[in-house]
C-alpha cells in the first residue's frame, strides 16, 4: 500500500497560465476527491468522484476548474487562466466503498504570480 | 448550515495531556474525524468516532463526542514534541461524502 501520490508536489505559475495536476489513489479505492486548502484554513471541498462518474461539486469549483478520473484510477484537477487567489494547496484523497475513512495525498502546492 | 469551530493554538510541555477542542452546528454528522497535518504535508488520520458514540479510545488519543452541546475533543496523552502539528477536526454527513473541516488548532510542545 503506497498510499495516495499527487504530482507536482509543487507549482509555480503565472497569472493567466493553465496548470493540471495528478493524484494516484490507493490503488483499490474507488472513491476520490479534491479538497482547496489556503493558508491558515482547513481544507474544503472541491469534488468527489466514484468510479469514473463526477457525483458532487462543490460552488468553489469555477467553471476555470475541471476535473477528470477518465479511467476510475488516476484524476487530474485542471485550472484554467490561473489567478492569484488560486494559490493553495490542493488535496487529492480516497476511500473505498464500505468504509467512511478519506486517506489524503501530501498535496500539490500552487503559488499563482 | 455547516460549521466546525476550532480554537486557534495550544501549547503544552512534554509529557502532558493535550485536549484539542471543536464545536460544530450540524447535528446530523454520522462521523466526525481527526487529523494531523505537519508543516507542508497532507493530513494524516488519526482516529474518527461514529456519532452515536460517546468516547473512544485508541493508544494515547481519546475522542469524547457530547452530542447535545455539539463538541468534539481530543485528548492526547504524554504529549511528545513529535506531536506538534495543526489538528484538524472534521464531520460527514449522510448523502454526501464531503467532509467539512474546522479551521485547525496549532498545538506546540514544549521540552
Amino acid at each position: 500500500d503506497t498510499g495516495v501520490s499527487q504530482n507536482p508536489r509543487h507549482k509555480i505559475t503565472k497569472r493567466g497560465q493553465n496548470v493540471t495536476f495528478r493524484c494516484d489513489p490507493i490503488s483499490e479505492h474507488n472513491r476520490l476527491y479534491w479538497y482547496r486548502q489556503t493558508l491558515g484554513q482547513g481544507p474544503e471541498f472541491l469534488t468527489y468522484f466514484q468510479n469514473e462518474a463526477q457525483l458532487e461539486k462543490s460552488r468553489l469549483l469555477s467553471d476555470r476548474f475541471s476535473a477528470e478520473r477518465p479511467k476510475g484510477s488516476f484524476s487530474t484537477l485542471e485550472i484554467q487562466r490561473t489567478e492569484q487567489g488560486d494559490s493553495a494547496m490542493y488535496l487529492c484523497a480516497s476511500s473505498w466503498t464500505g468504509m467512511d475513512e478519506q486517506y489524503f495525498g501530501p498535496g500539490t502546492r500552487l503559488t499563482v504570480t | 448550515g455547516e460549521d466546525v469551530e476550532q480554537s486557534l493554538f495550544l501549547s503544552v510541555r512534554e509529557g502532558d495531556s493535550s485536549v484539542i477542542n471543536c464545536t460544530y452546528t450540524d447535528s446530523s454528522s454520522t462521523y466526525l474525524y481527526w487529523y494531523k497535518q505537519e508543516p507542508g504535508a497532507g493530513l494524516q488520520l488519526l482516529t474518527y468516532i461514529f456519532s452515536n458514540m460517546d468516547m473512544k479510545q485508541d493508544q494515547r488519543l481519546t475522542v469524547l463526542l457530547n452530542k447535545k452541546d455539539k463538541h468534539l475533543s481530543l485528548r492526547i496523552a504524554d504529549t511528545q514534541t513529535g506531536d506538534s502539528a495543526i489538528y484538524f477536526c472534521a464531520e460527514s454527513f449522510s448523502g454526501t461524502y464531503k467532509y467539512i473541516f474546522g479551521t485547525g488548532t496549532r498545538l506546540k510542545v514544549l521540552a
